[in-house]
């Protein structure tokens, strides 16, 4: 039930095209959603969290999109470049109370290619 | 967000031996986390460090392994003890503020 599962594990999109990274989560506890960026040889960065109140939350080209009743939740990246070849994950945590322990994603390694 | 640095990067350490990985934050936090990332995989938490106290532990992982110290709310230490290859991996610290959870660069660690 702790499990958060993230598709597709691997991803190549042309330059100025739509990534879409998908996650689904079981857990009806979970209540905070972040999207990590990795690059090689780098940890992971914060890129975007959504908060199930809301349908969706976008970010200059990032966009999370949730789905409460579907328990998922999407990342889109529009007009892809080169530079956000990176591998992403997804996660997720119960957030009441203080920190609670987040839950990963798989990964997705994203290639964009000019 | 938070600066947070490792040290070292990267080593590579004989069988049997040990290394301690230090983590540093520009301000202070209540807890620090130890993660591992296997390569090509996901992050897996090792144990949350309070100042103060004990760590706590992830199942899979215990303090003899993977001794770890937090002497003040900016600093905390990871030492992996007695590697095996099997200890090479990516280790990473993490901290916890309002904004959102934030991780250092890694050490990446290859066990011969």
């Amino acid at each position: 039930q702790q499990q958060v599962k993230q598709s597709p594990q691997s991803l190549i999109v042309q330059k100025g095209g739509i990534s879409i990274i998908n996650c689904a989560y079981e857990n009806t506890a979970f209540d905070y959603f972040p999207w990590y960026q990795q690059f090689p040889g780098k940890g992971p960065a914060l890129l975007i969290a959504i908060r199930p109140d809301v349908s969706e939350k976008k970010e200059g080209r990032f966009t999370i999109s949730f789905n409460k009743s579907a328990k998922q939740f999407s990342l889109h990246i529009m007009d892809s470049q080169p530079g956000d070849s990176a591998t992403y994950f997804c996660a997720a945590s119960p957030n009441s109370g203080g920190y609670q322990k987040v839950t990963f994603g798989t990964g997705t390694k994203l290639q964009v290619i000019p | 967000s938070a600066v947070i640095s490792q040290k070292p990067s990267r080593d590579i350490c004989q069988r049997g031996t040990s290394l301690t990985i230090q983590c540093q934050v520009d301000s202070q936090v209540t807890m620090m986390f130890w993660y591992r990332q296997q390569p090509g995989q996901s992050l897996t938490l090792i144990a949350t460090a309070n100042q103060g106290s004990e760590a706590t532990y992830e199942s899979g992982f215990v303090i003899d392994k993977f001794p770890i110290s937090r002497p003040n709310l900016t600093f905390s230490t990871l030492t992996v003890s007695n590697m095996s290859p099997e200890d090479s991996s990516i280790y990473l610290c993490s901290v916890v503020y309002a904004t959102g959870q934030y991780f250092g660069p890694g050490t990446r660690l290859t066990v011969t």
